[in-house]
């Protein structure tokens, strides 16, 4: 896991406020990968982004939920006015390249919705 | 979609060999076999992967079959800190896309 970096590690938000996940990748590694984790549950895509772009968003919650991966900076994911059911652990995971490369993950940022 | 199967729990004693079996009998030529396990509260570990050789790290051995459907992920000497959930995953569509894995407990 030594590399890809996230943050907060633990974030509060009240219903309806917005929540902000910070994932830097590990050096060199261009693809970006967003999961979550439901308590109590396994791990759910949720985005795959590459500089600039979503290749696949085929997880993410039609509503609320948002990505980025800028040209410089850390991948976003933005989540606006978070319900109870945001809570959850979110990790991110990053990669140089897909095919036949090691996907590293973080150690997760844990959402909580009060 | 090549699709994984594991049982969903094992027990090894300490200091044995931990043989986890995975089935993925519709995997296509050109997919990966990865490993990864979750500790709890922690984000997966990267463990191995493979296409078609066996493969050997520091940490594990993955026995892949010849016809490839099925693998074997194998901790040569299990301790107390590899208790942990075990996903085996074929790589599609440039994802990672996890199971339910199997819940592997080291009895001391």
């Amino acid at each position: 896991n030594a590399g890809v970096m996230q943050n907060p590690r633990h974030l509060v938000r009240r219903r309806g406020q917005e929540a902000r996940l910070r994932c830097s990748p590990m050096k060199g590694h261009s693809h970006v990968y967003w999961y979550r984790q439901l308590p109590e549950e396994g791990l759910k895509f949720m985005v795959y982004l590459q500089k600039e772009n979503i290749i696949d968003e085929s997880g993410m919650p039609k509503e609320r939920f948002s990505a980025e991966f800028p040209k410089e900076g850390p991948s976003i994911l933005r989540i606006q006015q978070v319900v109870r059911g945001d809570s959850a652990a979110y990790f991110c995971a990053s990669s140089p390249q897909v095919s036949g490369n090691t996907i590293y993950f973080g150690e997760g940022s844990w959402l909580t919705v009060v | 979609d090549a699709k994984t199967t594991q049982p969903t729990s094992m027990d090894c004693a300490e200091g044995r060999a931990a043989n986890l079996p995975c089935n993925h009998s519709t995997i296509s030529g050109n997919e990966y076999v990865y490993w990864y396990r979750q500790i709890h509260s922690q984000g997966p570990q990267y463990i191995i992967h493979g296409l078609k050789n066996n493969e050997t790290n520091e940490m594990a051995s993955l026995i892949i079959t010849e016809d490839r459907k099925s693998s074997t992920l194998i901790l040569p000497h299990a301790t107390l800190r590899d208790t942990a959930v075990y996903y085996c995953i074929v790589l599609l569509n440039e994802k990672l896309t996890f199971g339910t894995g199997t819940r592997l407990t080291i009895i001391p």
